[in-house]
């Protein structure tokens, strides 16, 4: 299997600040890489899929970037609704996608 | 639209069987692949298999080898997902999901969980 580690677990910030995280694959996993947003009590949503291509709908202040083994994804001005949840996931192997283990954006 | 609908909230004894369906609207099944995620309270997300109805074949994360089935209906849209041998570890939320492809340049081979069900709570206790 392919192990994603995502750092940090957590990280506290403000209202229009730019926050970046961070996740990285035990193997390279060229841009097969996926980023979702989950909200307390939500199903997650999905943000960015091939490392860096945005999923219709999703604001523009959201990115991503990385190739191989290490990837980021970057919120450029954060907004009260984006307090939540990320998660990385690699889609190098479709029949295991498995996940990084989360990286929680709290309020400062 | 797409919708994912799933059963609801379950109760199980330690040593029993837990069968989750996800019904599935706005579009037939047999085009695309049906996952399931799960969520332990407070933890991360943990993938567990797919299914592609078309094909009939599922395939499993090597954790629920032998312990999970997950199965279609194309008739009434529903994919299941049956976890047996049930443990307190087993406690979570367990998501259904749709796998969509994207296309990125010129490759259309990117898969990523585009449509989620609303989740169903399984609480396995004595």
């Amino acid at each position: 299997d392919i192990h994603m580690t995502q750092s940090p677990s957590s990280l506290s910030a403000s209202v229009g600040d730019r926050v970046t995280v961070t996740c990285r694959a035990s193997q390279s996993i060229s841009n097969y890489l996926n980023w979702y947003q989950q909200r307390p009590g939500k199903a997650p949503k999905l943000l960015i899929y091939g490392a860096s291509t945005l999923q219709t709908g999703v604001p523009s202040r959201f990115s991503g970037s990385g190739s191989g083994t290490d990837f980021t994804l970057t919120i450029n001005g954060l907004q009260p609704e984006d307090f939540a949840t990320y998660y990385c996931q690699q889609s190098y192997r479709p029949l295991g996608l498995t996940f990084g283990g989360g990286t929680k954006v709290e309020i400062k | 639209q797409v919708q994912l609908v799933q059963s609801g909230a379950e109760v199980k004894k330690p040593g029993s069987s837990v069968k989750v369906s996800c019904k599935v609207s706005g579009d037939p099944l047999s085009s695309y692949a049906f996952a399931w995620v799960r969520q332990a309270p407070g933890q991360g997300l943990e993938w567990m298999g797919r299914i592609i109805p078309m094909i009939g074949t599922a395939n499993y994360a090597q954790k629920f080898q032998g312990s999970l089935s997950i199965t279609a209906d194309g008739s009434t849209r529903t994919v299941y997902m049956e976890l047996s041998s049930l443990r307190s570890e087993d406690t979570a939320v367990y998501f259904c999901a749709r796998v969509g492809t994207g296309r990125v340049g010129t490759s259309s081979n990117y898969a990523f969980l585009e449509y989620w069900g609303q989740g169903t709570l399984v609480t396995v206790s004595s």
